[in-house]
């Protein structure tokens, strides 16, 4: 399969625990994106890199928030002291860089905070 | 502030029939509006997309019209079929900015 993959696909935590996801986007694919979804909603953007350079976050990215990508390849997003509001799916897209912005989404992690 | 509104919520169709989505925006730096649809459990997947210097692009059975005046944009879907069952999310971005910009969705269901 050559498209984006996400890792874990599903996590429940506990109120206060740190949790970690991994995207592994399509090969070759420059930049990189983060989005949360909530139930019934569209998907509202985190952050994006492009290469290994965060280039924009978003004011939902609270400083428990902290996204990764150290080699320009996979991409780590971690979240501390979860919250129950952090429930939701975590999203990762990909795409080049190019005159179109089409974005490949991953089939989400699935967070759920108790 | 909700940038795309999107409507129906939700849409009930017959085997055969056509289904109409749409979507407006007040920004009119946006350039790029592309529309998903999202199987449950999924991520969204890119469906057919479109540029404000032509009027209509069709894939297939997909076809987005574009209105720049009016600032809106709609799917229509030809013919639809229960396969197309899905949530559908239009979206858009502007030059500059990478991030896309979703509506709320609209679930459509297609009846055998």
């Amino acid at each position: 399969d050559t498209g984006v993959s996400q890792d874990p696909r599903h996590k429940i935590t506990k109120r206060g625990q740190n949790v970690t996801f991994r995207c592994d986007p399509i090969s070759e694919h420059n930049r990189l994106y983060w989005y949360r979804q909530t139930l019934g909603q569209g998907p509202e953007f985190l952050t994006y890199f492009q290469n290994e350079a965060q280039l924009e976050k978003s004011r939902l990215l609270s400083d428990r928030f902290s996204a990764e990508r150290p080699k320009g390849s996979f991409s780590t997003l971690e979240i501390q002291r979860t919250e129950q509001g952090d429930s939701a799916m975590y999203l990762c897209a990909s795409s080049l860089i190019s005159g179109f912005n089409e974005q490949f989404f991953g089939p989400g992690t699935r967070l759920t905070v108790l | 502030q909700q940038q795309v509104k999107q409507s129906p919520q939700s849409l009930i169709v017959q085997k055969g029939g056509i289904s109409i989505i749409n979507c407006a925006y007040e920004n009119t730096a946006f350039d790029y509006f592309p529309w998903y649809q999202q199987f449950p459990g999924k991520g969204p997947a890119l469906l057919i997309a479109i540029r404000p210097d032509v009027s209509e692009k069709k894939e297939g059975r997909f076809t987005i019209s574009f209105n720049k005046s009016a600032k809106q944009f709609s799917l229509h879907i030809m013919d639809s079929q229960p396969g197309d069952s899905a949530t559908y999310f239009c979206a858009a971005t502007q030059g500059g900015s990478e991030k896309l910009v979703f509506g709320k969705g609209t679930k459509l269901t297609v009846n055998p």
